[in-house]
């Protein structure tokens, strides 16, 4: 049982670029928070998706945006990046909201913004 | 603004020694408790979770919860030079998994 993938596993862009992350849930799980992790710092919570909605966000500019598709896997789109958006990018998937669920994370995605 | 505190560390501690972690959270109406076990460049690893008060065991960890002093603490019993990590808290206060995160605590365990 494949756990959380994500993609890529690292990453170099440009300020003022535009990324892409992906991210792939756990099997049976259909809900996909993001996070992003700075060095030394826990992760802060980007945005949640259920039932391919926007169904929670964090304080995060509108640059952050996302989706997800049938097959519950998502995608974390950034716009014009800012060296600031440097960070460990998480993606982490669960059951519906419900008491009692864990989530599971990926990897993580390195992004570095030169 | 939900907050999650936890000393940064680092935390050290002998090869066979308890370890005893702590997080403070500040919004009263959290449900969920998690610790995640992050090593240096990885992901966070789920240890365990809690949601009553009290003590929930499992193999050498023990999680605490305490609603009413808003303190969740990890007890790492026999310690081993593996454990030497940074351990995260997370608060869930609607259990939508949308985790409130300390900033984690360091934890050297020396051979």
């Amino acid at each position: 049982d494949a756990g959380v993938t994500q993609s890529p596993t690292h990453l170099i862009k440009t300020r003022g670029q535009q990324v892409t992350l992906r991210c792939s849930p756990k099997s049976g799980h259909d809900t996909v928070s993001w996070y992003q992790q700075a060095l030394g710092q826990g992760p802060q919570f980007i945005f949640q998706y259920y039932e391919e909605e926007e169904r929670q966000r964090g304080n995060f500019p509108d640059r952050f945006s996302g989706h997800q598709f049938p097959n519950y896997s998502s995608e974390l789109n950034v716009n014009a990046l800012l060296l600031g958006d440097s960070a460990l990018y998480l993606c982490a998937s669960s059951l519906p909201g419900s008491m009692n669920t864990e989530a599971f994370f990926g990897q993580g995605t390195r992004l570095t913004v030169v | 603004q939900k907050e999650v505190e936890q000393n940064s560390g680092p935390l050290s501690v002998p090869e066979g020694a308890i370890a005893s972690l702590n997080c403070t959270y500040s919004d009263r109406g959290s449900q969920s408790f998690f610790w995640y076990r992050q090593y240096s460049g990885k992901s966070p690893e789920l240890i365990m979770f809690i949601y009553s008060n009290g003590d929930k065991e499992d193999g050498r960890f023990t999680a605490q919860l305490n609603k009413a002093s808003q303190y969740v603490s990890l007890l790492i019993r026999d310690s081993q030079p593996s454990d030497s990590a940074t351990y995260l808290c997370a608060v869930d206060s609607y259990n939508f998994n949308k985790f409130y995160f300390g900033s984690g605590t360091k934890l050297n365990v020396k051979p």
